[in-house]
Order: C-alpha cells, then sequence, then structure tokens
C-alpha cells in the first residue's frame, strides 16, 4: 500500500475558482513534506516545503497546511489560472531520508 | 544557472535494442537521482548516486537496467536490452545534501523512451 494517498486523482475547475487537494500520508517517522508540480511534458517543481513545526505556508496563490497529528496535508490554489493546469504531486520524506512519492492529482483549468 | 540536463528528450527504438539515457546534475549538487514514470505507477525511484557513489540500486528493476555515475557532472542509465514494458518517461533530478537531507530535488525535462 502507498503510504502516501492523494485526492483526488483528478478535478476539473473553472478559471478564477479555488480548489484544494489533499494529501494523506503514513510515512513515519516524518521528516518533511513537499508540493511538487509538473506541467505536462515537463520534470516536477518544488512549490512548498511543510515540517514537522509548520501548519501553513503560502507561495503566490498557493497555499500548503499540515496536520502532523493526522497526517494529513493539503495544497489550496487560489483564484487558478490556465497555467495551474498541472498535474500536483505530493512527496513525503522520513527522517531516515526515503522519499514517497503520491500518484499526483491531475488539475484541468478550464477557461 | 543551467538546471539538470537530459538528453535524449525522445527515443523510439525497436526491443532488443541498447538504449543509453544521459544527465549532467546541476554544478555543485552532491546527490543524483534517475526516477522512471508512467501511468500507471507514477514515479519510481530507480538509483540514487551521492558523491558519485550509488547508495541504492534496489529500485533498479532488473539486470537489463544499469547506471554509472562516473564523475560528478555526468551519469548514465542503460537499458540492454530493451523491451516493450520499459516505455516511460525518465527523469534525472539532483540535489544538495545525501537523502538525510531536506534538499529540494531538481528535474530534468525528461527522456521519453517508447520501445516498440
Amino acid at each position: 500500500k502507498n503510504q502516501v494517498e492523494q485526492s483526488p486523482q483528478s478535478l476539473i475547475i473553472l478559471e478564477g475558482k479555488n480548489c484544494t487537494l489533499q494529501c494523506n500520508y503514513t510515512v513515519s517517522p516524518f521528516s518533511n513534506l513537499r508540493w511538487y508540480k509538473q506541467d505536462t511534458g515537463r520534470g516536477p517543481v518544488s512549490l512548498t516545503i511543510m515540517t514537522f513545526s509548520e501548519n501553513t505556508k503560502s507561495n503566490r496563490r498557493y497555499t500548503a497546511t499540515l496536520d502532523a497529528d493526522t497526517k494529513q496535508s493539503s495544497l489550496h490554489i487560489t483564484a487558478s489560472q490556465l497555467s495551474d493546469s498541472a498535474s500536483y504531486i505530493c512527496v513525503v520524506r522520513s527522517l531516515w531520508g526515503k522519499l514517497q512519492f503520491g500518484a499526483g492529482t491531475q488539475v484541468v483549468v478550464t477557461p | 544557472d543551467a538546471g539538470v540536463i537530459q538528453s535524449p528528450r525522445h527515443e523510439v527504438t525497436e526491443m532488443g535494442q541498447e538504449v543509453t539515457l544521459r544527465c549532467k546534475p546541476i554544478s555543485g549538487h552532491n546527490s543524483l537521482f534517475w526516477y522512471r514514470q508512467t501511468m500507471m505507477r507514477g514515479l519510481e525511484l530507480l538509483i540514487y548516486f551521492n558523491n558519485n557513489v550509488p547508495i541504492d540500486d534496489s529500485g533498479m528493476p532488473e539486470d537489463r537496467f544499469s547506471a554509472k555515475m562516473p564523475n560528478a557532472s555526468f551519469s548514465t542509465l542503460k537499458i540492454q536490452p530493451s523491451e516493450p514494458r520499459d516505455s516511460a518517461v525518465y527523469f534525472c533530478a539532483s540535489s544538495l545534501g545525501g537523502l538525510t537531507g531536506a534538499g529540494e530535488l531538481f528535474f530534468g525535462e525528461g527522456s521519453r523512451l517508447t520501445v516498440l
């Protein structure tokens, strides 16, 4: 069973609307969690990193949250733009250094 | 500043042929990773080098796959002989620090391999 589960698998939203992506993990002991954005035909690019002591972090229109107690993270996209169409991948690192990748959420923003 | 550079971007070959994928990591990064991405399985770690030394190759599918890192600025992933099930996008990534660091992975653009 994958130690990092993402939901939904895919979603379609209208330009200008908000959306929230979820990441649940069982990786232990936990070190940090990153959200990556992967545009079609490109490599993933890090959006933000969340460590144990951080609850919320924003990067432009992206806001990530982390609840280390429930082992859940979310990525909120505000006022979506067409350029937000991509796959968003949650990656959790254990204290031993091992990285676990989620399967990703495919986001399609329509005009 | 140049990012991770991979070549070729696209490769189409016939079953049984040898395939060599190349990667130039970001200068100064001491960790290099090879990943394979498919629709079914997402991103899978194949092998991880730290300071040019293979540390974890448990993800390498079988003996047909081999990877080398002769110096800090170059790595290859070789498949011989290739099979249709090897068709995927292969990513190289580099980072500062080893696996125990918090380092961000910087990915190349990927090499899309199609084995007919």
